[in-house]
Protein backbone atom coordinates (compact mmCIF):
# COMPACT_ATOMS: atom_id res chain seq x y z
CA UNK A 1 0.00 0.00 0.00
CA UNK A 2 0.96 3.62 0.25
CA UNK A 3 1.15 3.88 3.77
CA UNK A 4 1.70 1.78 6.90
CA UNK A 5 -1.18 0.60 7.52
CA UNK A 6 -2.45 0.02 11.32
CA UNK A 7 -5.56 -1.66 12.44
CA UNK A 8 -7.66 -1.05 14.39
CA UNK A 9 -7.25 2.89 14.90
CA UNK A 10 -8.68 2.20 18.13
CA UNK A 11 -9.76 -0.25 20.64
CA UNK A 12 -10.95 -0.47 24.18
CA UNK A 13 -10.87 -3.71 26.23
CA UNK A 14 -11.48 -4.75 29.58
CA UNK A 15 -7.92 -5.90 32.21
CA UNK A 16 -7.64 -9.24 31.53
CA UNK A 17 -8.51 -9.35 27.95
CA UNK A 18 -5.96 -10.28 25.22
CA UNK A 19 -5.60 -8.32 22.37
CA UNK A 20 -4.34 -8.33 18.35
CA UNK A 21 -2.76 -5.28 17.28
CA UNK A 22 -2.01 -5.24 13.06
CA UNK A 23 0.68 -3.86 10.73
CA UNK A 24 0.74 -3.59 7.12
CA UNK A 25 3.90 -2.21 6.09
CA UNK A 26 4.82 -0.25 2.69
CA UNK A 27 4.96 -3.28 -0.06
CA UNK A 28 8.42 -4.57 -0.31
CA UNK A 29 9.79 -2.87 2.99
CA UNK A 30 11.97 -5.20 5.02
CA UNK A 31 12.33 -3.88 8.38
CA UNK A 32 9.57 -3.46 11.09
CA UNK A 33 9.59 -1.75 13.90
CA UNK A 34 6.73 -1.68 16.61
CA UNK A 35 7.05 1.49 19.19
CA UNK A 36 4.98 2.10 22.37
CA UNK A 37 3.70 5.83 23.32
CA UNK A 38 2.09 6.48 26.61
CA UNK A 39 0.35 9.80 26.96
CA UNK A 40 2.53 12.51 27.12
CA UNK A 41 5.50 10.67 27.06
CA UNK A 42 8.32 9.96 24.39
CA UNK A 43 8.41 6.47 21.87
CA UNK A 44 9.39 3.72 23.61
CA UNK A 45 11.17 0.82 21.72
CA UNK A 46 9.39 -2.75 21.44
CA UNK A 47 10.42 -4.91 18.90
CA UNK A 48 12.19 -5.01 15.42
CA UNK A 49 12.10 -7.29 12.77
CA UNK A 50 14.59 -7.44 9.67
CA UNK A 51 13.94 -9.79 6.58
CA UNK A 52 14.31 -13.24 7.94
CA UNK A 53 16.43 -12.85 10.70
CA UNK A 54 15.19 -13.63 14.45
CA UNK A 55 13.70 -10.32 15.35
CA UNK A 56 15.67 -7.80 18.45
CA UNK A 57 12.71 -8.84 21.20
CA UNK A 58 14.83 -6.68 24.09
CA UNK A 59 12.14 -3.76 23.98
CA UNK A 60 9.34 -6.05 25.21
CA UNK A 61 8.11 -5.00 28.41
CA UNK A 62 7.05 -8.51 29.45
CA UNK A 63 6.21 -12.08 28.25
CA UNK A 64 2.80 -11.11 27.87
CA UNK A 65 4.02 -9.16 25.13
CA UNK A 66 4.48 -11.20 21.81
CA UNK A 67 4.80 -10.28 18.35
CA UNK A 68 5.07 -12.07 14.86
CA UNK A 69 5.92 -11.31 11.08
CA UNK A 70 4.47 -13.71 8.88
CA UNK A 71 5.60 -13.72 5.43
CA UNK A 72 8.10 -10.92 5.51
CA UNK A 73 5.18 -8.44 5.47
CA UNK A 74 1.82 -7.95 7.92
CA UNK A 75 2.71 -8.14 11.67
CA UNK A 76 0.88 -8.88 14.32
CA UNK A 77 1.57 -7.37 18.07
CA UNK A 78 -0.52 -9.32 21.05
CA UNK A 79 -0.50 -8.63 24.79
CA UNK A 80 -2.48 -11.26 26.53
CA UNK A 81 -3.61 -10.54 29.89
CA UNK A 82 -4.37 -6.96 29.28
CA UNK A 83 -3.39 -4.46 32.72
CA UNK A 84 -4.15 -0.87 32.91
CA UNK A 85 -0.46 0.35 32.72
CA UNK A 86 -0.68 -1.17 28.69
CA UNK A 87 -2.94 1.53 27.63
CA UNK A 88 -0.90 3.52 25.36
CA UNK A 89 -0.45 4.44 21.77
CA UNK A 90 0.89 1.39 19.53
CA UNK A 91 3.41 2.57 16.37
CA UNK A 92 4.44 0.50 13.55
CA UNK A 93 7.08 1.98 11.31
CA UNK A 94 8.39 0.36 8.09
CA UNK A 95 11.70 0.84 6.10
CA UNK A 96 13.30 -1.08 2.89
CA UNK A 97 15.99 -1.98 4.73
CA UNK A 98 17.89 -1.33 8.36
CA UNK A 99 20.75 1.07 6.56
CA UNK A 100 20.76 4.60 5.52
CA UNK A 101 17.12 4.75 4.48
CA UNK A 102 13.83 6.74 6.28
CA UNK A 103 11.38 4.73 8.31
CA UNK A 104 7.57 5.35 7.51
CA UNK A 105 4.95 5.74 11.10
CA UNK A 106 1.55 4.11 10.93
CA UNK A 107 -1.15 6.31 12.29
CA UNK A 108 -1.05 3.90 15.50
CA UNK A 109 -3.69 2.17 17.20
CA UNK A 110 -4.60 4.02 20.61
CA UNK A 111 -4.89 0.91 23.26
CA UNK A 112 -7.15 1.53 26.58
CA UNK A 113 -7.31 -1.26 29.40
CA UNK A 114 -10.46 -0.37 31.59
CA UNK B 1 22.36 2.36 24.82
CA UNK B 2 23.02 5.21 22.94
CA UNK B 3 21.18 8.67 25.15
CA UNK B 4 19.07 11.59 22.87
CA UNK B 5 18.78 14.75 24.38
CA UNK B 6 16.78 17.10 22.92
CA UNK B 7 16.06 20.69 23.76
CA UNK B 8 14.14 23.24 24.54
CA UNK B 9 11.33 20.54 26.18
CA UNK B 10 8.88 23.14 25.60
CA UNK B 11 8.33 26.24 23.04
CA UNK B 12 6.00 28.75 22.70
CA UNK B 13 6.22 31.55 19.76
CA UNK B 14 4.27 33.46 18.48
CA UNK B 15 3.22 33.16 14.93
CA UNK B 16 5.84 34.20 12.43
CA UNK B 17 8.77 33.77 14.59
CA UNK B 18 11.81 31.51 14.05
CA UNK B 19 13.11 28.74 16.14
CA UNK B 20 15.81 26.47 16.54
CA UNK B 21 15.57 22.99 18.01
CA UNK B 22 18.48 20.83 19.03
CA UNK B 23 19.06 17.17 19.42
CA UNK B 24 22.34 15.64 21.24
CA UNK B 25 23.80 11.61 20.65
CA UNK B 26 26.01 10.49 22.88
CA UNK B 27 27.23 8.14 19.96
CA UNK B 28 27.84 7.93 16.57
CA UNK B 29 25.37 6.89 14.35
CA UNK B 30 23.66 5.55 11.36
CA UNK B 31 20.92 7.34 10.41
CA UNK B 32 19.22 10.42 12.59
CA UNK B 33 15.85 11.69 11.63
CA UNK B 34 13.53 14.45 12.57
CA UNK B 35 9.69 13.72 12.83
CA UNK B 36 6.70 16.22 13.64
CA UNK B 37 3.83 14.15 15.66
CA UNK B 38 0.92 16.51 15.03
CA UNK B 39 -1.95 16.79 17.56
CA UNK B 40 -3.51 14.30 16.06
CA UNK B 41 -0.56 11.73 17.12
CA UNK B 42 0.48 11.22 13.68
CA UNK B 43 4.05 10.98 13.15
CA UNK B 44 5.17 12.56 10.20
CA UNK B 45 9.10 12.59 8.79
CA UNK B 46 10.62 15.79 8.67
CA UNK B 47 14.00 14.73 7.51
CA UNK B 48 16.29 11.87 6.81
CA UNK B 49 19.62 13.36 7.69
CA UNK B 50 22.30 11.61 9.05
CA UNK B 51 25.24 14.57 8.01
CA UNK B 52 25.17 18.08 6.44
CA UNK B 53 22.18 20.61 6.03
CA UNK B 54 18.92 19.92 4.20
CA UNK B 55 16.18 22.16 3.69
CA UNK B 56 12.28 21.60 2.82
CA UNK B 57 10.28 24.70 2.54
CA UNK B 58 10.11 26.55 5.44
CA UNK B 59 12.33 23.86 7.70
CA UNK B 60 15.58 23.15 7.44
CA UNK B 61 18.05 20.86 8.97
CA UNK B 62 21.74 20.32 9.59
CA UNK B 63 23.69 17.48 11.67
CA UNK B 64 27.05 17.74 12.94
CA UNK B 65 27.92 14.16 13.00
CA UNK B 66 31.64 14.50 14.09
CA UNK B 67 30.09 16.70 17.21
CA UNK B 68 26.76 14.61 17.78
CA UNK B 69 24.55 16.94 17.32
CA UNK B 70 21.66 17.68 15.06
CA UNK B 71 19.55 21.24 14.29
CA UNK B 72 16.07 21.75 13.18
CA UNK B 73 15.06 25.22 11.93
CA UNK B 74 11.81 26.47 11.83
CA UNK B 75 11.44 30.51 9.78
CA UNK B 76 8.26 32.35 10.01
CA UNK B 77 6.01 29.44 11.76
CA UNK B 78 2.44 28.89 11.49
CA UNK B 79 -0.10 27.85 13.86
CA UNK B 80 0.26 24.12 11.93
CA UNK B 81 3.48 23.90 13.20
CA UNK B 82 2.32 23.03 16.65
CA UNK B 83 2.89 20.08 17.92
CA UNK B 84 6.20 17.20 19.28
CA UNK B 85 9.06 17.47 17.15
CA UNK B 86 11.31 14.23 17.89
CA UNK B 87 14.64 13.61 16.83
CA UNK B 88 15.47 9.81 16.35
CA UNK B 89 19.18 8.29 15.93
CA UNK B 90 19.80 4.41 14.92
CA UNK B 91 23.08 3.10 16.59
CA UNK B 92 24.76 -0.14 15.06
CA UNK B 93 22.12 -0.28 12.11
CA UNK B 94 19.60 -1.48 14.65
CA UNK B 95 17.23 0.04 16.15
CA UNK B 96 15.54 3.68 16.45
CA UNK B 97 16.62 5.67 19.83
CA UNK B 98 13.92 8.54 20.16
CA UNK B 99 14.44 11.80 22.14
CA UNK B 100 12.04 13.40 24.63
CA UNK B 101 10.76 15.46 22.23
CA UNK B 102 10.18 19.53 21.81
CA UNK B 103 6.56 19.97 22.63
CA UNK B 104 5.90 23.08 20.29
CA UNK B 105 2.67 26.07 20.63
CA UNK B 106 2.70 28.13 18.05
CA UNK B 107 0.41 31.10 18.87
CA UNK B 108 -1.48 32.95 16.66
Amino acid sequence: GAGVSQSPSNKVTEKGKDVELRCDPISGHTALYWYRQSLGQGLEFLIYFQGNSAPDKSGLPSDRFSAERTGGSVSTLTIQRTQQEDSAVYLCASSLSAGPSGYTFGSGTRLTVV
Amino acid sequence: GIQVEQSPPDLILQEGANSTLRCNFSDSVNNLQWFHQNPWGQLINLFYIPSGTKQNGRLSATTVATERYSLLYISSSQTTDSGVYFCAVIYNFNKFYFGSGTKLNVKP
